[in-house]
């Protein structure tokens, strides 16, 4: 089956650091990925679009320059946290749609196990 | 997901059926989804139906779809420990799937 690595499973870091998220397709290439933030207790809730070469597409109320996010190959794209602070302490999960199936409407999504991320 | 809605909590006994419901709001939606999330681990997908379709079986999971009242449900037959997890159902909206809050399912001995 399809397989999503996502790295580091987890992440310490200190307030007003940044830490970058990785997110690759292993036995696929994808097009687009989607990135989720999810509180405890809570569900998903999507953050971005990542599109490959071309800007990702954020939702409402997500800022873009505190969450970069880079799809730079069908086979990875990265969330960057820039400047830290404990309210972005979260569980983020990404995943993909391969490359060539059917709109995503057609086709489920491979998810990444997830980062958790908390910053002191 | 404020469009799609679950019970959040169900205990169930090793050995029994647990079913979990759903109910979701965008008419248009062409496929619904059964996710899995075990305690720090991202979601594995279990099942997916068709709009056009009103049950879809694999092994011990059954999935009901009522169209016509936007219902969902997931059985899952003889309840191990190891079907302790949340639960998500999801839908399609366009070009995003929304998720329910989960159903945390519980199973005690």
């Amino acid at each position: 089956g399809a397989v999503v690595s996502q790295h580091p499973s987890w992440v310490i870091c200190k307030s007003g650091t940044s830490v970058k998220i990785e997110c690759r397709s292993l036995d696929f290439q994808a097009t687009t990925m989607f990135w989720y933030r999810q509180f405890p207790k809570q569900s998903l809730m999507l953050m971005a679009t990542s599109n490959e070469g071309s800007k990702a597409t954020y939702e409402q109320g997500v800022e873009k320059d505190k969450f970069l996010i880079n799809h730079a190959s069908l086979t990875l794209s990265t969330l960057t946290v820039t400047s830290a602070h404990p309210e972005d302490s979260s569980f983020y999960i990404c995943s993909a749609q391969a490359t060539g199936t059917p709109k995503v409407d057609n086709s489920p999504l491979h998810f990444g196990n997830g980062t958790r991320l908390t910053v002191t | 997901g404020e469009d799609v809605e679950q019970s959040l909590f169900l205990s169930v006994r090793e050995g029994d059926s647990s079913v979990i419901n759903c109910t979701y709001t965008d008419s248009s939606s062409t496929y619904l989804y059964w996710y899995k999330q075990e305690p720090g681990a991202g979601l594995q997908l279990l099942t997916y139906i068709f709009s056009n379709m009103d049950m879809k079986q694999d092994q011990r999971l059954t999935v009901l779809l009522n169209k016509k009242d936007k219902h969902l449900s997931l059985r899952i037959a003889d309840t191990q420990t190891g079907d302790s997890a949340i639960y998500f159902c999801a839908e399609i909206g366009g070009y995003k799937l929304s998720f329910g809050a989960g159903t945390t399912v519980t199973v005690r001995a």
